[in-house]
């Protein structure tokens, strides 16, 4: 069974910081894993994905993700944050073959302070 | 990248009355789409995987007498809540998976608020 987990339910950093949200995973065979961002009442919205390559993923927003197989994890980053990227952050999980749907963490809360 | 749309986005309705919920991909065929629920400050719950021209495959604990799916055609997809009640007040969010080529995510549509009285 596929599972991801987000230790964190909230992450409080100060604009101009870095940020980091991590993400552990489970899955049998090799992983597709994704970010997803959420503002209040909206759906979500696509950060950046890892399927196969370099372990560095950069995405929208100047968000970046390292895959790091033998801790089985995928933190998102950003070197410096902003007051805007305040919002739920999602991380998830599916594995690589078959169609089989993701699977998300609870979500970390990014709260960036002015 | 690909589209997915939620009709509607919104929806207030009275204990006992059928709220239908519609899952279309814009511009990729879908022959598999998924439904998610999520409450308030939580995650995304997978409800079910609805198949174009088959039955849907619920997850354990969701009543399927209550959340109808159809997968009508290659690009929708529908979740009926049958006598809706306040319990069944949520967001959810249809998913359509698109693997291979050129994209290799799932796209979600904006999701649909309901609000059971």
């Amino acid at each position: 069974a596929q599972s991801v987990a987000q230790p964190e339910d909230q992450v409080n950093v100060a604009e101009g910081n870095p940020l980091t949200v991590k993400c552990t995973y489970s899955v049998s065979g090799n992983p597709y894993l994704f970010w997803y961002v959420q503002y209040p009442n909206r759906g979500l919205q696509f950060l950046l994905k890892y399927i196969t390559g370099d372990n560095l993923v950069k995405g929208s927003y100047g968000f970046e993700a390292e895959f790091n197989k033998s801790q089985t994890s995928f933190h998102l980053k950003k070197p410096s944050a902003l007051v805007s990227d305040s919002a739920l952050y999602f991380c998830a999980v599916r594995a690589l073959s078959g169609n089989t749907p993701l699977v998300f963490g609870k979500g970390t809360r990014l709260s960036v302070i002015a | 990248g690909a589209v997915v749309s939620q009709h509607p986005s919104r929806v207030i309705c009275k204990s006992g009355t059928s709220v239908k919920i519609e899952c279309r991909s814009l511009d990729f065929q879908a022959t598999t789409m998924f439904w998610y629920r999520q409450f308030p400050k939580q995650s995304l719950m997978l409800m079910a995987t609805s198949n174009e021209g088959s039955k849907a495959t619920y997850e354990q604990g969701v009543e399927k007498d209550k959340f109808l799916i159809n997968h009508a055609s290659l690009t929708l997809s529908t979740l009926t809540v049958t006598s809706a009640h306040p319990e069944d007040s949520s967001f959810y969010i249809c998913s359509a998976p698109h693997w291979g080529n050129s994209y290799n995510e799932q796209f979600f549509g904006p999701g649909t608020r309901l609000t059971v009285l």
